[in-house]
């Protein structure tokens, strides 16, 4: 069975940059479409991007300058940082899996972690 | 971006049937999903492509819907589907996903 765990730190200074890690487990990340959602307080939910079988990413144009997605391979993760944020990244962050970004939806999900950005 | 339009929320009575709509501001063709989210838990997948039902996922729910109208039914409601639903469109980059529905049980 596919299993996504995120981690991270669940209290980030404004102006650093917030980083967290999403562990598979039961699939390999060399397969499919691997992405990061977040959910903000009051409901709204954002995608923010994903790093596919092959390596490559694509990010949501409202955070292309200040948004990395990386992995390893050899440890089944996939990464996300988000740099220089402020209290409006605050929100409930989602690794979740896609057969197929372009067309299919999103049919695992991890647990999520809340974030919040606060001096 | 492709903006979904969903009503905040519903309130019915067990044993009903439930519609709850999104409406896109462009065509998404049949590219919408739906998914339910729990307090506390992570949205699970329902429906994909408008009307096809996840496995696992019990037959009282169901999707339809193109373009730019869609629908989550779910006939008859149960107390258990207490929670929010979110409609996803995957046509248009980037996805986006609805305000949420809000259902609760009379």
């Amino acid at each position: 069975e596919v299993q996504l765990q995120e981690s991270g730190p669940g209290l980030v200074k404004p102006s650093q940059s917030l980083s967290l890690t999403c562990s598979v487990t039961g699939y390999s990340i060399t397969s499919n479409y691997w992405g990061w959602i977040r959910k903000f307080p009051g409901n709204k939910m954002e995608w923010m991007g994903y790093i596919s079988y092959s390596g490559s990413t694509s990010y949501n144009p409202s955070l292309k300058s200040r948004i990395s997605i990386t992995r390893d391979t050899s440890k089944n993760q996939f990464f996300l940082q988000l740099n220089s944020v402020t209290t409006e990244d605050t929100a409930t962050y989602y690794c979740a899996r896609s057969e197929a970004m372009m067309v299919l939806p999103f049919d695992y999900w991890g647990q999520g972690v809340m974030v919040t950005v606060s001096s | 971006d492709t903006v979904l339009t969903q009503s905040p929320a519903l309130a019915v009575s067990p044993g009903e049937r439930v519609t709850i709509s999104c409406r896109a501001s462009e065509s998404v063709s049949t590219l919408m999903h739906w998914y339910q989210q729990k307090p506390g838990q992570q949205p699970t997948l329902l429906i994909y492509l408008a009307s096809n039902l996840e496995s696992g996922v019990p037959a009282r729910f169901s999707g339809s819907g193109s373009g730019t109208d869609f629908t989550l039914t779910i006939d008859p409601v149960e107390a258990d589907d207490t929670a929010t639903y979110y409609c996803q469109q995957s046509w248009n980059d980037p996805r986006t996903f609805g305000g949420g529905t809000k259902l609760e049980l009379k």
